[in-house]
């Protein structure tokens, strides 16, 4: 089991351009989980989704961010129109149904705005 | 609303010497505490949990319901504890909330 997949690991855009990271969750995890970590900060929650559902989306800017995770494939962080502001660490988790709080954690994906 | 503090954002010591690693958190329902660990070029990853009452590499934490705290405790520190570790919070929506995290040094 290769554990929580992201890619790219890095990733440069210009400002305006989009922005796509993947996550492949844990073979047997239904849940994902998209956090951002900005200098200086902590890990800041994004979305919570399951297949085909978003169950939480209280920490997702109203604008130009949206998530998916379809029936098959990976999920899906997409960014429209980027900032320099947008420049973070993007990390996905997962985890198992029944198991709050237990994630295994993707090594980031992060994102340059130039 | 779900918040967790972790005060120290550096912490150093010397082999072999305590180490308490603090967490504040403040939630209205019942939580449930982690502790997450990240090593220098690895992935971030889960230490232990509450409700597991559990010790993992010397490690222990015990929620004080009280005081609101969930310290992570060592009775003699190691150089490979060195890393940042992270105090995170469970409310009922499989939501982790984590704290900016702390620092730990280790030295020889």
């Amino acid at each position: 089991n290769a554990g929580v997949m992201q890619n790219p690991r890095h990733l440069v855009r210009r400002r305006g351009q989009e922005a796509r990271l993947r996550c492949s969750p844990m073979k047997g995890h239904s849940h994902v989980y998209w956090y951002r970590q900005l200098p200086e900060e902590g890990l800041k929650f994004m979305v919570y989704l399951q297949k085909e559902n978003i169950i939480d989306e209280s920490g997702m800017p109203k604008e130009r961010f949206s998530a998916e995770f379809p029936k098959e494939g990976p999920s899906i962080l997409r960014i429209q129109q980027v900032v320099r502001g947008d420049s973070a660490a993007y990390f996905c988790a997962s985890s198992p149904p029944g198991q709050a709080g237990s994630y295994t954690f993707g090594s980031g994906t992060r994102l340059t705005v130039v | 609303a779900q918040r967790v503090t972790q005060p120290e954002k550096l912490l150093s010591v010397f082999k072999g010497a305590p180490v308490e690693l603090k967490c504040n958190y403040s939630y209205s329902g019942s939580p449930e505490l982690f502790w997450y660990v990240q090593y220098s070029r690895q992935r971030l990853q889960l230490l232990l949990r509450h409700i597991s009452r559990e010790s993992i590499k010397g490690f222990t934490a015990d929620l004080n319901k009280g005081e609101t705290s969930f310290h992570l405790k060592k009775p003699f520190a190691q150089e490979e504890d060195s890393a940042m570790y992270y105090c995170a919070l469970a409310g009922s929506n499989y939501k982790l909330t984590f704290g900016k995290g702390t620092l730990l040094t280790v030295n020889p």
